[in-house]
C-alpha cells in the first residue's frame, strides 16, 4: 500500500515557465512534509519542508503547499531553470507513533527544463 | 565535508554470495537508515536505527540484516544475494530529534545480483 505516491513519473517544462509537481498521502497521521532532489549518480538532498500547521512554505523560486483535506501538496518551481531538471520525490512522516523518524517516500517525478 | 559515506560505490556479486554496504555519518546524528530504489517504487525503507543500540526493520527487510556498530557506522548486509536485491542503496542519517525531521543521504551503491 503506497502511502504516499507521485502520480506523475515524468514532466516536461520550459526554461522560465512554472514546474509543478504534485504528491498525495493517504496517512492521516502524516503531518510534516519533505520534498528532496535527486541528480543521477548522487544522493537525494533536501530541497524543502512544510509542517502540517501551515498551508504554504516558500524559499527562493520554491513554494510547497499542502492541502490537508485533500491529502495532497504540490512544489512549484518559479521560474524553472534547466539546472532544476533532476528527480524530485515527496516525503512524509509524524511527529509521533511509530512513524516518527521515517520518511515515506513517494516513486519520484522526473523533471526536465529545456532551454 | 564528508557527510553521509557509502562504500563500495558499485558490485556485482553472484546469485547466493555475501557482502556487506558499508555505512559512516560524520554529523554526530542519531539516526541511521538504509533505503533501497527501484524504478517506479521510490525509496524503500529497508532497515533502520533511531539510535546506537537499536535497529529496526522498515518496510523491506526480507534478506538483509544490519549492524549498527557505533554511532558513526551503519552496516547491511546481504547472506545470500538473490536476484531481486539488484537496486541502488541509499544510507541516510539524521538528527532524530523532533526539531527536524530531514536526512542526508550519501551517493549510493549500485548493486547487480547475477
Amino acid at each position: 500500500d503506497q502511502q504516499v505516491k507521485q502520480n506523475s513519473p515524468s514532466l516536461s517544462v520550459q526554461e522560465g515557465r512554472i514546474s509543478i509537481l504534485n504528491c498525495d498521502y493517504t496517512n492521516s497521521m502524516f503531518d510534516y512534509f519533505l520534498w528532496y532532489k535527486k541528480y543521477p549518480a548522487e544522493g537525494p538532498t533536501f530541497l524543502i519542508s512544510i509542517s502540517s500547521i501551515k498551508d504554504k512554505n516558500e524559499d527562493g523560486r520554491f513554494t510547497v503547499f499542502l492541502n490537508k483535506s485533500a491529502k495532497h501538496l504540490s512544489l512549484h518551481i518559479v521560474p524553472s531553470q534547466p539546472g532544476d531538471s533532476a528527480v524530485y520525490f515527496c516525503a512524509a512522516t509524524s511527529a509521533g507513533g511509530t512513524s516518527y523518524g521515517k520518511l515515506t517516500f513517494g516513486q519520484g517525478t522526473i523533471l526536465t527544463v529545456h532551454p | 565535508n564528508a557527510g553521509v559515506t557509502q562504500t563500495p560505490k558499485f558490485q556485482v556479486l553472484k546469485t547466493g554470495q555475501s557482502m556487506t554496504l558499508q555505512c559512516a555519518q560524520d554529523m554526530n546524528h542519531n539516526s541511521m537508515y538504509w533505503y533501497r530504489q527501484d524504478p517506479g517504487m521510490g525509496l524503500r525503507l529497508i532497515y533502520y536505527s533511531a539510535s546506537e543500540g537499536t535497529t529496526d526493520k522498515g518496510e523491506v527487510p526480507n534478506g538483509y540484516n544490519v549492524s549498527r556498530l557505533n554511532k558513526r557506522e551503519f552496516s547491511l548486509r546481504l547472506e545470500s544475494a538473490a536476484p531481486s536485491q539488484t537496486s541502488v542503496y541509499f544510507c541516510a542519517s539524521s538528527r532524530g530529534d523532533r526539531d527536524w525531521y530531514g536526512y542526508t543521504f550519501g551517493s549510493g551503491t549500485r548493486l547487480t545480483v547475477v
